[in-house]
């Protein structure tokens, strides 16, 4: 059974803060890396695939890193904003075509104004 | 945003009736899903369907079944509600397992 966990479970901070959070995933049989920011009430909304070794992508003040070698992922936000609250997904995915991702349970972060 | 719908929005039943749940997509994608969401468990997988009539169990399946008889529609029944089935399911859809999936908006079922 694939395993993805996320760290912290949750994190309040201070408007204006950078903050990060993890993702730890299977270094092996991986195809992508997939983060989703969930705000509360509304349904996930894709952020970012990452797919290579070293990959770096950023939207706007966020940004996400990934080592697959050693099975993890960063996510931070730069300068957060009450806005930024919401919980972070990040899921897991195998070559497998019919393998549906697998999902850690996220990081809910909430920014303090 | 990827054209999937879910209803009913809301729905409040008792424990012992037959509930069904409707995701409906105009994206053409092969890949459909239910989710619950509860809180301290995030996301988990009910079913998911691969193409029509193809389906498959996910993490949490008891207690549910699903039908897809064509590509746009994947409905989740609840044969008999229970209260532990009180949740909000989330359909998602994608163009291949390993790819990106995309929700719809949200059931929110109370069962009493």
């Amino acid at each position: 059974i694939l395993n993805v966990e996320q760290s912290p479970q949750s994190l309040h901070v201070q408007e204006g803060d950078s903050t990060n959070f993890t993702c730890s995933f299977p270094s092996s049989n991986f195809y992508a890396l997939h983060w989703y920011r969930w705000e509360t009430a509304k349904s996930p909304e894709a952020l970012f695939v990452m797919t290579l070794n070293g990959d770096e992508k950023k939207k706007g003040r966020i940004s996400a890193t990934l080592n697959t070698k050693e099975g993890y992922s960063y996510l931070y936000i730069k300068g957060s904003q009450p806005e930024d609250s919401a919980t972070y997904l990040c899921a897991f995915s195998s070559p497998s075509g019919n393998t549906p991702l697998v999902f850690g349970k996220g990081t809910r972060l909430s920014v303090i104004a | 945003d990827a054209g999937i719908t879910q209803s009913p929005r809301h729905k409040v039943t008792e424990t012992g009736t037959p509930v069904t749940l409707r995701c409906h997509q105009t994206e053409n994608h092969r890949y459909m899903y239910w989710y619950r969401q509860d809180p301290g468990h995030g996301l988990r997988l009910i079913h998911y369907s691969y193409g029509v009539k193809d389906t498959d169990k996910g993490e949490v399946s008891d207690g549910y079944s699903v039908s897809r008889s064509k590509t746009e529609d994947f409905l989740l029944t609840l044969e008999s509600a229970t209260s532990s089935q009180t949740s909000v399911y989330f359909c998602a859809i994608s163009v291949g397992g390993r790819e990106t999936q995309y929700f719809g908006p949200g059931t929110r079922l109370l069962v009493l």
